[in-house]
């Protein structure tokens, strides 16, 4: 099973600065099947990114994932408000399917 | 537009059977090349892969779970169901049903999640 750890565990920035986030599994996910998830309180979880660095389907520009092998990143270029939730990584590139521990984005 | 939606007791005794079954409308199940998912998390804390079920039946579990899952489709009804046996506390979680829309693993439709309480 392929252990997911994302960092840090808590990010405290303003509107407008830029978020980045970190998952790092513990064997290589193949073919970059790695996907990033936006949960608010008392939602599902919200899909942002696949393949590690495509955008979803409305999902804005300001999103963007990159990375490869074992390391994984989601940068917010500027924090807008709505976007202060929780945020998941998970890797489906061989089963089971697993989910790192998730990274709070709050205000500060 | 597809839309996912949970159904189940909310309520389950420990030791019982834990059963859920998802509901899906804008989509065939029997003609789609995805695979059904069911997540769960539990209150105040992360998301934890069930398993998956293809149309055809073949099923993709949790090694952590699988002794007691079972994910089954049935095609007639446009449902797939979730069932977990000998639940304890620990099973106590919000599930989730979800399907793909690139590929199969990341999910872009969920249902809006069923807590189950045991």
């Amino acid at each position: 099973e392929i252990v997911l750890t994302q960092s840090p565990v808590t990010l405290s920035l303003s509107p407008g600065e830029r978020a980045t986030l970190s998952c790092r599994a513990s064997q290589r996910v193949s073919s970059s099947y790695l996907a990033w998830y936006q949960q608010k309180p008392g939602q599902a979880p919200r899909l942002l990114i696949y393949g590690a660095s495509i955008r979803a389907t409305g999902i804005p520009d300001r999103f963007s994932g990159s990375g490869s092998g074992t390391d994984f990143t989601l940068t917010i270029s500027r924090l807008e408000p709505e976007d202060f939730a929780v945020y998941y990584c998970q890797q489906y590139g061989s089963s089971p399917f697993t989910f790192g521990p998730g990274t709070k984005v709050d205000i500060k | 537009q597809l839309q996912l939606q949970e159904s189940g007791p909310g309520l389950v005794k420990p030791s019982e059977t834990l059963s859920l079954t998802c509901t899906v409308s804008g989509d065939s199940i029997s003609t789609s090349s995805y695979h059904w998912g069911w997540i769960r998390q539990p209150p105040g804390k992360g998301l934890e892969w069930i398993g998956s079920v293809y149309y055809s039946g073949s099923t993709d579990y949790n090694p952590s779970l699988k002794s007691r899952v079972t994910i089954s489709v049935d095609t007639s009804k446009n449902q797939f169901s979730l069932k977990l046996t000998s639940v304890t506390a620990a099973d106590t979680a919000v599930y989730y049903c979800a399907r793909p829309r690139y590929g199969s693993g990341s999910y872009f439709f969920w249902g809006q999640g069923t807590l189950v309480n045991v």
